[in-house]
């Protein structure tokens, strides 16, 4: 299975943008790059996700390398709602009959984001 | 448009005894994956079932087991419960691979 590297922490001021950078080296083609979040007792919230463009929705965006091997998500103002802890993970996609698809998602430790007043 | 839903979300089990944690998924959703969260081991894949048949299986022993149904909805078995089995264990369910995947609260599991 492909792995992914984050830092274990990251810091913030409130309403200031955050970069999240993740390092994913041995991604294959039908890995997709899932960004996930979970706070304090509570199931892991999805955020954001792409195979190789950039993407954007409300909640942040994804900056994905040319080569893939690399991924940064962007929270364009972070609030103290926004400190948990950030997830990069990989997602092996298979194809299987009639075009349906299924794949696990394989979590690493994450990046504990903290925002600041 | 309802969540995942995880029953029950709390559990004390004795060692030696077996559990079953049921996960319904959110309407039209076909994939449904289980994982392990613990503080030491983080969140571990457990198993994905896609249209009643298990489609990968993460690195647990054979008493961890799982099904899932018709109206996709899944079951995860634990038989023979030890104390490191001790656990958060969530569920989550996709319409399909490439896809956005939405976890339920979980199953806090006690075993004791």
């Amino acid at each position: 299975d492909a792995k992914t590297t984050q830092p274990n922490s990251m810091e913030s001021n409130e309403e200031e943008p955050v970069h999240l950078p993740c390092n994913h080296s041995t991604i294959s083609g039908t890995d997709y790059i899932h960004w996930y979040r979970q706070l304090p007792s509570q199931g892991p919230e999805y955020v954001i996700h792409g195979l190789t463009s950039n993407v954007n929705n409300r909640m942040a965006s994804l900056a994905i390398a040319e080569d893939r091997k690399s991924s940064t998500l962007i929270l364009h103002r972070a609030t103290l709602r926004d400190a948990a802890v950030y997830y990069c993970i990989l997602r092996d996609v298979v194809v299987g009959a009639g075009g349906t698809s299924y794949g696990k998602l394989t979590f690493g430790q994450g990046t504990i984001l903290t925002v600041h007043p | 448009k309802a969540g995942v839903t995880q029953t029950p979300r709390y559990l004390i089990k004795t060692r030696g005894q077996q559990v079953t944690l049921s996960c319904s998924p959110i309407s039209g959703h076909r994939s449904v994956s289980w994982y392990q969260q613990t503080p030491g081991q983080g969140l571990q894949f457990l198993f994905e079932y896609f249209s009643e048949t298990q489609r990968n299986k993460g690195n647990f022993p054979g008493r961890f087991s799982g099904r899932q149904f018709s109206n996709s909805r899944s079951e995860m078995n634990v038989s023979t419960l030890e104390l490191g089995d001790s656990a958060l264990y969530l569920c989550a369910s996709s319409f399909e691979g490439n896809t956005e995947a939405f976890f339920g609260q979980g199953t806090r599991l006690t075993v004791v």
